[in-house]
């Protein structure tokens, strides 16, 4: 138990189009997802909190409407980047918060990540 | 002060031996702490989650949770040169949703 998936696994834009990017939980319902941010050599950066049905919470700095979250279903959250710009390129990164069989409500399962390149 | 605090390291141990990790942590009435193995270039894996003080152990790993002194520590044993990765150090809080991340310890094992 415990896959959480992400697609595309990389994508490469143009400066000033939007991405999309899919979260997954395979096998087990997440009600929390997390999004994460990691640029080379530095440590994970939360973004943002997802609750299944409502509005996401952003970490301080994020900018809410450049970062577009849905988590509209139990097994599915989207982090859209709007009007990317190079400075966006990064690895994106999902996490759940297990809650069915073979996992644990307090533990967050990874996807495995999405490398962003605006050119 | 940070609230999960590791070593950034590297850490070079060779083959065979036993690798140590270190975390402290601010925040007295944190109650889950997990360790998660990070290859570079790739998301966090979890190794190992504990809960209560004392030992886990779980093959070759083993965590180690002191909430009196707010450290907890990973040993791997027979350290081999897969398990070169960076090691981050995750502490949730009850009543909060997200994991605190340290900003992770890199390990080096040299065959």
């Amino acid at each position: 138990g415990a896959v959480v998936s992400q697609h595309p696994s990389r994508v490469i834009c143009k400066s000033g189009t939007s991405v999309k990017i899919e979260c997954r939980s395979l096998d087990f319902q997440a009600t929390t997802m997390f999004w994460y941010r990691q640029f080379p050599k530095q440590s994970l950066m939360l973004m943002a909190t997802s609750n299944e049905g409502s509005k996401a919470t952003y970490e301080q700095g994020v900018e809410k409407d450049k970062f577009l979250i849905n988590h509209a279903s139990l097994t599915l959250s989207t982090l859209t980047v709007t009007s990317a710009h190079p400075e966006d390129s990064s690895f994106y990164i999902c996490s759940a918060r297990g809650g069915g069989e073979g996992t644990r409500t307090d533990t967050q399962y990874f996807g495995p990540g999405t490398r962003l390149t605006v050119l | 002060q940070k609230e999960v605090e590791q070593n950034s390291g590297p850490l070079s141990v060779p083959e065979g031996a036993i690798a140590s990790l270190n975390c402290t942590y601010s925040d007295r009435v944190s109650q889950s702490f997990f360790w998660y193995r990070q290859y570079s270039g790739k998301s966090p894996e979890l190794i190992m989650s504990i809960y209560s003080n004392g030992d886990k152990e779980d093959g070759r790993f083993t965590a180690q949770l002191n909430k009196a002194s707010q450290y907890v520590s990973l040993l791997i044993r027979d350290s081999q040169p897969s398990d070169s990765a960076t090691y981050l150090c995750a502490v949730r809080t009850t009543g909060f949703q997200k994991l605190v991340f340290g900003t992770g310890t890199r390990l080096l094992v040299s065959p």
